[in-house]
C-alpha cells in the first residue's frame, strides 16, 4: 500500500513568487492536512480537508491557501513568498477524523515532506 | 484554548535504560492520543496510538493513558541509540483537528 507522497521534495523560490505543492493521501483516505515546520519549531497546522471541504483552518495569513479534489488529492499554494516560509511542509492522511472519537481511522500518516527554500 | 504540554529536553538516558516521556492535555474531551517520533530532518513516524486508560505495549514501546489526570506518557525500554530522535505526543479533541505537542528531544547515550 502506497504512503503519501508529496511532490516536489525540494525546491528554491525566491521573495515574491507563489509555490504550489501537491500531495496524494494513502488509497482510501479522505482527510488531508497540511503542516508547516521550521528548524526546530514543532508542528504548525495549516489547514485540514475532508471530502474537498476545508474543516478547519489555522493562524496562517491568507496567502496560504489550500484545495482538494474529488480524489482526494490537495494542493496548497502559498504566494507573495516571504523569507519566512522557507520550512518543511508536510502533508498528512487519514481515513478522516471524526469528531471526539477513539479510533484508529484518526490516525495521521505523513508523507515525507516538501523543502521550501525562499532567497 | 486547547494545549498539550511537553517538555522540550533534550532527555538524556544510557543505552539499555528506560526513556520516560511525557504529555498533558487541557481538552477533557479528547478521545484519541498519538505518539510519533521524527529523526532530524525527516517526517514524523506513528509509534503508537491510544484510547483506553491503561497501558498498550508495542515491543519495547509502551504507551500509557490516564484520563482523569489528562496525561499520556511513552516508554521507551531497552534504549537504543537509535530511538534518538523527537518524540511528538498528539492529542484528538472535539473538533476534527489534532493538537501537537512541541516534541520532546531524546538522546541515547551509548
Amino acid at each position: 500500500k502506497a504512503g503519501v507522497t508529496q511532490t516536489p521534495r525540494y525546491l528554491i523560490k525566491t521573495r515574491g513568487q507563489q509555490v504550489t505543492l501537491s500531495c496524494s493521501p494513502i488509497s482510501g483516505h479522505r482527510s488531508v492536512s497540511w503542516y508547516q515546520q521550521t528548524p526546530g519549531q514543532g508542528l504548525q497546522f495549516l489547514f485540514e480537508y475532508f471530502s474537498e471541504t476545508q474543516r478547519n483552518k489555522g493562524n496562517f495569513p491568507g496567502r496560504f491557501s489550500g484545495r482538494q479534489f474529488s480524489n482526494s488529492r490537495s494542493e496548497m499554494n502559498v504566494s507573495t513568498l516571504e523569507l519566512g516560509d522557507s520550512a518543511l511542509y508536510l502533508c498528512a492522511s487519514s481515513r478522516t477524523i471524526d469528531r471526539g472519537a477513539s479510533s484508529a481511522g484518526n490516525t495521521i500518516y505523513f508523507g515525507e515532506g516538501s523543502w521550501l527554500t525562499v532567497v | 484554548q486547547k494545549e498539550v504540554e511537553q517538555n522540550s529536553g533534550p532527555l538524556s538516558v544510557p543505552e539499555g535504560a528506560i526513556a520516560s516521556l511525557n504529555c498533558t492535555y487541557s481538552d477533557r474531551g479528547s478521545q484519541s492520543f498519538f505518539w510519533y517520533r521524527q529523526y532530524s530532518g525527516k517526517s514524523p513516524e506513528l509509534i503508537m496510538f491510544i484510547y483506553s486508560n491503561g497501558d498498550k505495549e508495542d515491543g519495547r514501546f509502551t504507551a500509557q493513558l490516564n484520563k482523569a489526570s489528562q496525561y499520556v506518557s511513552l516508554l521507551i525500554r531497552d534504549s537504543q541509540p537509535s530511538d534518538s530522535a523527537t518524540y511528538l505526543c498528539a492529542v484528538s479533541p472535539s473538533n476534527y483537528q489534532l493538537i501537537w505537542g512541541a516534541g520532546t528531544k531524546l538522546i541515547i547515550k551509548p
